[in-house]
């Protein structure tokens, strides 16, 4: 099994651009989490997918963020426009009926 | 509001010694613990668990103790090898709620010294 794959693993871009993150789930599985890790505060949930189907997207901290998950084998968390403080590692996960989290490696997000 | 804290961000514990980790939570309403390790560049990875029925559970080298009147929790890795250092996330979730009700510590860098 691959595991959850997230691309690109680092991302540098220019405050104002629009950034757009990727993640592949464990085939099978029918929730999909995003995550963002902080040294401030620590794993935050932005939005999860349950069947494809967004259920809770409180953590979305702006309207700037957004996620899809047009089929269960994909998802994208884009942000536009990105600003510095949006900086941070964005994990995502996927699991079997939302029971043990499978993580991602992470993309690394950095915004000048 | 920090429903789970873990108030010491780094460790440093030597070689064959046990390290514990600590974990205190303040929603009455979770029974469900997890503990998950996570190495630079990777993702969080699953280590061990325990329910809020039980006061302790034990897989290997690990053992994660709970004392609920205490709403606290604990990771005791016992002895301690270089491969464990990383950072533990202490994770708590309220019964059937599911993954999504996963709410995560700040972490804990633990460093295990030769």
């Amino acid at each position: 099994d691959a595991g959850v794959i997230q691309s690109p693993r680092h991302e540098v871009t220019e405050m104002g651009q629009e950034v757009t993150l990727r993640c592949k789930p464990i085939s099978g599985h029918n929730s999909l989490f995003w995550y963002r890790q902080t040294m401030m505060r620590g794993l935050e949930l932005l939005i999860y997918f349950n069947n494809n189907v967004p259920i809770d997207d409180s953590g979305m901290p702006e309207d700037r963020f957004s996620a899809k998950m047009p089929n269960a084998s994909f998802s994208t968390l884009k942000i536009q426009p990105s600003e510095p403080r949006d900086s941070a590692v964005y994990f995502c996960a996927s699991s079997f009926w939302a029971e043990k989290l499978f993580f991602g490696s992470g993309t690394q997000l950095s915004v000048l | 509001d920090q429903q789970v804290k873990q108030n010491s961000p780094s460790l440093s514990v030597q070689e064959g010694r046990i390290s514990i980790l600590n974990c205190d939570y303040t929603n009455s309403m979770f029974d469900y613990f997890l503990w998950y390790k996570k190495y630079p560049a990777e993702g969080p990875t699953f280590l061990i668990s325990i329910s809020s029925i039980k006061d302790k559970n034990e897989d290997g080298r690990f053992t994660v103790f709970l004392n609920k009147s205490a709403k606290h929790l604990s990771l005791h890795i016992v002895p301690s090898q270089p491969g464990d250092s990383a950072v533990y996330f202490c994770a708590a979730r309220v019964s059937g709620g599911g993954a999504d009700g996963l709410t995560f510590g700040k972490g804990t860098h633990l460093i295990i010294q030769p």
